[in-house]
């Protein structure tokens, strides 16, 4: 059975500081996608990740993809309060995507 | 103009009942999905269609039934609806040398 599990579940922190958000998912697969939903919206693409070693970056948040370690991981680099959301990653298995549970993101002032 | 459109956006109906959640959209994309969000369960594939002709199944598909109409149009039936269908549908299309996925706005689908 495929799973895709990110932690935490919750996140709340500072403004200013820095934290990871943890994808990590049981198949192979080289493409890695995360997006990002406001309350009561729609999913937003943040990034896609198409390789081992794939690295992207925009603003305050940056992904990084290894496959061989089926792992990616979403920093968030000094908080701001608009950065607030739930964040998926989302796993492509035969264009069937698989998404993780999402990480909940508060940032307190 | 929004790119993936979904209608209704929002629906409150009994058990017992069918209901047809529709989606467009004019990315012109062949790929379409099918999604449900529940709290704490991320989103989970109901059925997903790369073309007309083609139409799968995903991980949730009991209780459920689709037809794609044309390119642009994939439609979700609920046959019968349950309390436990209660949920946020959300469609998508997927395209492009990335495969990445656009969605709707999502419908709220409360069944009493």
């Amino acid at each position: 059975e495929l799973k895709v599990e990110q932690n935490p579940l919750f996140l709340s922190m500072q403004e200013g500081k820095n934290y990871t958000i943890y994808c990590n998912y049981s198949t192979t697969s080289d493409r890695l996608y995360w997006y990002r939903q406001d309350p009561g919206k729609s999913l937003e693409s943040l990034f896609v990740l198409l390789s081992n070693g794939a690295v992207k970056q925009e603003g305050r948040l940056m992904a990084s993809l290894d496959t061989k370690a089926r792992l990616s991981t979403l920093h968030i680099t000094a908080a701001v309060h608009d950065l607030s959301a739930t964040y998926f990653c989302a796993v492509d298995i035969s264009i069937q995507f698989y998404f993780g549970t999402g990480t909940s993101l508060t940032v307190i002032p | 103009d929004a790119d993936v459109t979904q209608t209704p956006r929002n629906r409150i109906t009994k058990t017992g009942k069918r209901i047809m959640l529709e989606c467009s959209q004019t990315k012109g994309h062949d790929r379409m999905y099918w999604y449900r969000q529940d709290p704490g369960l991320g989103l989970r594939l109901i059925y997903y269609s790369f073309d007309v002709k083609d139409i799968n199944k995903g991980e949730i598909s009991d209780g459920y039934s689709v037809s794609r109409q044309a390119q642009a149009k994939f439609s979700l039936s609920l046959e019968s609806a349950i309390p436990n269908q209660t949920a946020l549908y959300f469609c998508a299309t997927g395209g492009g040398g990335y495969n990445e996925q656009f969605f709707g706005p999502g419908t709220r689908l409360t069944v009493l």
